[in-house]
């Protein structure tokens, strides 16, 4: 059973383009949700976070959006690049029960953005 | 600082043989994760541990088993290997229960024949 559910699996856009990559979920213990970005051959790395008592956070061309009643965050790379292209994973994690200590992923974004 | 060091970076095994992936972390981090990676499924967890001498399931624990006997070092084994182990192996590492920043390891890149 997929806790986090991402999607579109895969993503081309012109530089310049504004990709949007979307994540829901439904368990309400989550609190914390976290975006990876990772290039190939190398592991993940955080990109930005987000907790549930704000709606968006920026950083640099980075947005997350977030929609608690809907349980759906986004996220939204302003002016994208050539160097953007990675792929991104959305993922949760929580504070009590079977979500404390652990990241929940999201199946992964594959985004390209061309020249 | 290494961060998270995972050896070794590539492995072909055979059905059968049994291995021990290592990984390191000079950070001096409570948890650390073992994940595998395969394409269109993302990171999915195998075991974890919430610190020295602790370990516990994730979502894919079957044919591995973990070990914490030092805080920096969590090892991952396969006793008998299955082609379905054929993955990208991840170990992370993270100060705190909420996971506020999980550091990832290079990865290890296993084939099993």
């Amino acid at each position: 059973q997929q806790q986090v559910k991402q999607s579109p699996q895969s993503l081309i856009v012109q530089k310049g383009g504004i990709p949007i990559i979307n994540c829901a979920y439904e368990n309400t213990a989550f609190d914390y949700f976290p975006w990876y970005q990772q290039f190939p051959g190398k592991g993940p790395a955080l990109l930005i976070a987000i907790r549930p008592d704000v709606s968006e956070k920026k950083e640099g061309r980075f947005t997350i959006s977030f929609n608690k009643s809907a349980k759906q965050f986004s996220l939204h790379i302003m002016d994208s690049q050539p160097g953007d292209s990675a792929t991104y994973f959305c993922a949760a994690s929580g504070n009590r029960g079977s979500t404390l200590g652990r990241l929940y992923f999201g199946r992964g974004t594959q985004l390209t953005v061309w020249p | 600082n290494a961060g998270v060091t995972q050896t070794p970076k590539f492995r072909v095994l055979k059905t059968g043989q049994s291995m021990t992936l290592l990984c390191a972390q000079d950070m001096n981090h409570e948890y650390m994760y073992w994940y595998r990676q395969d394409p269109g499924m993302g990171l999915r967890l195998i075991h974890y541990s919430v610190g020295e001498g602790t370990t516990a399931k994730g979502e894919v624990p079957d044919g591995y088993n973990v070990s914490r006997l030092k805080k920096q070092n969590f090892l991952l084994g396969l006793e008998s290997a299955a082609p379905s182990q054929t993955s990208v192996y991840f170990c992370a590492s993270s100060n705190t229960q909420e996971n506020t920043e999980a550091f990832f390891g290079q990865g290890t890149r296993l084939t099993v024949v």
